[in-house]
């Protein structure tokens, strides 16, 4: 079993949408979360960490449920530009980092 | 702009080729790390050092072999390689543990 499972997609929303990616771990012991943006051909960029209240970032919102090992990311009122892949990244001890496989968004005009 | 800088951003090299690609931040890191991803996949995990001591290796062939300078520089020396080592080398460093990644651009390496 994966340590990080993602639906890899494509999700195809309209432009305006409010899109929901979906992420699941398997370390109850996970400490950390992130979620990665990454654009064709280009490195992963921080997106945003997500925190145990639940964060927002503009159009962003992250949240966390350890209980059920379930971490969400909300983008409201999507744009073309936010078309990328979306990793889910999950820490445990120490530096080593477990990634999803990535969802790809496409978001049309 | 990235703040972790990656040399060169594409190499072209053969088999019987050496070669060494590049990192360098100065956000004061203590941890580096080299990533290796190929297209539609997630990065994976070559190396990690922790104030410039290699702390993972994952377990990776000895035809990759890192090096870490100092604390701002780490290195990745090639030395033949195979066609499927072609991929985007990523470098990364990151605060203490439990911290965020921040990438540079990658190093895309294409071996013939």
């Amino acid at each position: 079993r994966k340590e990080v499972e993602q639906d890899p997609g494509p999700f195809n929303v309209p432009e305006g949408a409010t899109v929901a990616f979906n992420c699941t771990y398997s370390n109850s012991a996970s400490q950390s979360f992130f979620w990665y943006r990454q654009d064709c051909r280009k490195e992963p960029k921080l997106l945003m960490s997500v925190y145990s209240s639940g964060n927002e970032d503009g159009r962003f919102t992250a949240q966390v449920d350890k209980s059920s090992k379930y971490i969400s990311l909300f983008i409201r009122d999507s744009q073309p530009s936010d078309s990328a892949t979306y990793l889910c990244v999950v820490g445990n001890s120490g530096y080593a980092l477990n990634f999803g496989k990535g969802t790809s968004l496409l978001v049309t005009p | 702009d990235t703040e972790v800088t990656q040399t060169p951003k594409h190499l072209v090299m053969g088999m019987t080729n050496k070669k060494s690609l590049k990192c360098e931040q100065h956000m004061g890191h203590r941890a580096m790390y080299w990533y290796k991803q190929k297209a539609k996949k997630p990065p994976e995990l070559m190396f990690v050092y922790s104030y410039e001591k290699l702390s993972i290796n994952e377990s990776v062939p000895s035809r990759f072999s890192p090096e870490c300078p100092n604390s701002s520089l780490l290195n990745l020396h090639l030395h033949a390689l195979q066609p499927e080592d072609s991929a985007l080398y990523l470098c990364a460093s990151s605060g203490q543990g439990n911290s965020p990644l921040h990438f540079g651009n990658g190093t895309r390496l294409t071996v013939t």
